[in-house]
């Protein structure tokens, strides 16, 4: 079975400091992985997402992750969070098969101090 | 496009009552997810839909819920009767395949039963 663990509930970041948001998947085969925002009342935002390739990706937003299949991992990093970056994100891994499905996390809560 | 499209954006029923949402996907995608995403349980995938065939409808929790898809642009998700534990944020995503392989969800409804 798929899965997604995001170890974080909540992080806190100083505006202008740098974020990684973690994230480790489960999947038996080769995933195929996202990450979506989430404001407040609001629905799923994509972020980015990787197939194959490059195992550094880019997003909007100023958003990257980075691919570790030996780790099975695909964190999500900024290198300068701004306050508007205040949500909730969630990392999920699906397959490339038709019949493959989308399986999130639990997400991680951003929290941005002045 | 306008993406995916749901109906209504809140809705508040009492215990008992039918509740039907609405799902317009993005068109020529093939597939459509519905999610629920509760405090608990984080974002569970109800069932999905393949050229408006149900595919995979081992999510939905109770034969109180039901999906249909009648077309290609159109789908619904019925819960009858409702219960106050069945208030959470449903989401519809669809998804096309190929090169622009990914999902796109729609704003969710945010359903309160009292």
């Amino acid at each position: 079975a798929q899965s997604v663990t995001q170890p974080d509930i909540h992080i806190t970041v100083s505006e202008g400091a740098s974020l990684e948001l973690r994230c480790n998947y489960s999947y038996g085969a080769t995933p195929y992985l996202f990450w979506y925002v989430q404001s407040p009342g609001q629905g799923l935002q994509l972020l980015l997402k990787y197939f194959s390739g490059d195992t550094l990706v880019q997003g909007i937003k100023g958003f990257e992750a980075e691919f570790k299949r030996s780790q099975s991992s695909f964190n999500l990093r900024k290198p300068s969070v701004h306050w508007s970056d205040a949500a909730e994100y969630f990392c999920a891994v699906g397959g490339n098969s038709g019949y493959s499905t989308l399986t999130f996390g639990k997400g991680t809560m951003l929290l941005v101090s002045p | 496009d306008a993406g995916v499209i749901q109906s209504p954006r809140h809705e508040v029923t009492e215990m008992g009552q039918e509740v039907t949402l609405r799902c317009k996907p993005i068109s020529g995608h093939d597939y459509l997810f519905w999610y629920r995403q509760t405090m608990m349980r984080g974002l569970e995938l109800l069932i999905y839909f393949n050229n408006n065939v149900p595919i995979d409808d081992s999510g939905m929790p109770e034969d109180r819920f039901s999906a249909k898809m009648p077309n290609a642009s159109f789908s619904t998700l019925k819960i009858q009767p409702s219960e106050p534990r069945d208030s959470a944020v449903y989401f519809c995503a669809s998804r096309s395949l190929g090169p622009h392989y990914g999902y796109t969800f729609g704003s969710g409804t945010r359903l309160t039963v009292v």
